[in-house]
């Protein structure tokens, strides 16, 4: 299986800052990759969908890109319903595979 | 509105069986695959299984193998997660979700965009 690692596992950080969130497979994916936000308590959401495509209706301070083995999501200026858990997920093959998440909690 | 609408979790002894549904409202159920996805309690998210659209090609994560089944009633915009022979590390929270897939750029990507409630599954003695 396709292993995907995730950093950092957690942050802090404040409504307004930039967040960068990466995501590293252990072989190539080429940019079969999403990212899902988890609120506590919640379903996931799709936030990222091919690396770098904005899922309808997700504001445009998300932004994915990467291929290969390489990704990030960005979170240009953080917002309060920002803070949650991120995950990414492969979907190149199976079985398909998530990174271990990462936290971004308020500072 | 379009969602999903999840039912059949609960507490199970290790060994019993469980059947998870998952119906849709507000779209052509036949036009999607359909994803599970489980969160044991504290963890991160895994993918447990897939079906397409009619059911005749199905992926599961290995260590359900043999022991979940995913069936699809189109009539009742309804897929199922059968659960046997359940083990305690299967106690998590089940999500399905509609696969919207699409094409990037050429590639095939999948797509989760459609996510039921969640139910929980509780695996004891």
């Amino acid at each position: 299986a396709i292993q995907m690692t995730q950093s950092p596992s957690s942050l802090s950080a404040s409504v307004g800052d930039r967040v960068i969130i990466t995501c590293r497979a252990n072989q190539d994916i080429r940019i079969e990759l999403g990212w899902y936000q988890q609120r506590s308590g919640n379903a996931p959401k799709l936030l990222i969908y091919g690396a770098s495509s904005l899922q309808s209706g997700v504001p445009s301070r998300f932004s994915g890109s990467g291929s290969g083995t390489d990704f990030t999501l960005t979170i240009s200026s953080l917002q309060p319903e920002d803070f949650a858990t991120y995950y990414c997920l492969q979907d190149y093959n199976y079985p398909r595979t998530f990174g271990q998440g990462t936290r971004v909690e308020i500072k | 509105d379009v969602h999903l609408l999840q039912s059949g979790g609960g507490l199970v002894q290790p060994g019993g069986s469980l059947r998870l549904s998952c119906t849709a409202f507000e779209f052509t159920f036949s036009d999607y695959w359909i994803q599970w996805v489980r969160q044991a309690p504290g963890k991160g998210l895994e993918w447990v299984a897939n079906s397409n659209q009619d059911g005749g090609r199905q992926n599961y994560v290995e260590s359900v193998k043999g022991r979940f089944t995913i069936s699809r009633d189109d009539a009742k915009n309804s897929v199922y997660l059968e659960m046997n022979s359940l083990r305690g590390e299967d106690t998590a929270v089940y999500y399905c979700a509609r696969d919207g897939d699409r094409s990037v750029g050429g590639v095939w990507v999948d797509v989760f965009d459609i996510w039921g409630q969640g139910t929980v599954v509780t695996v004891s003695s």
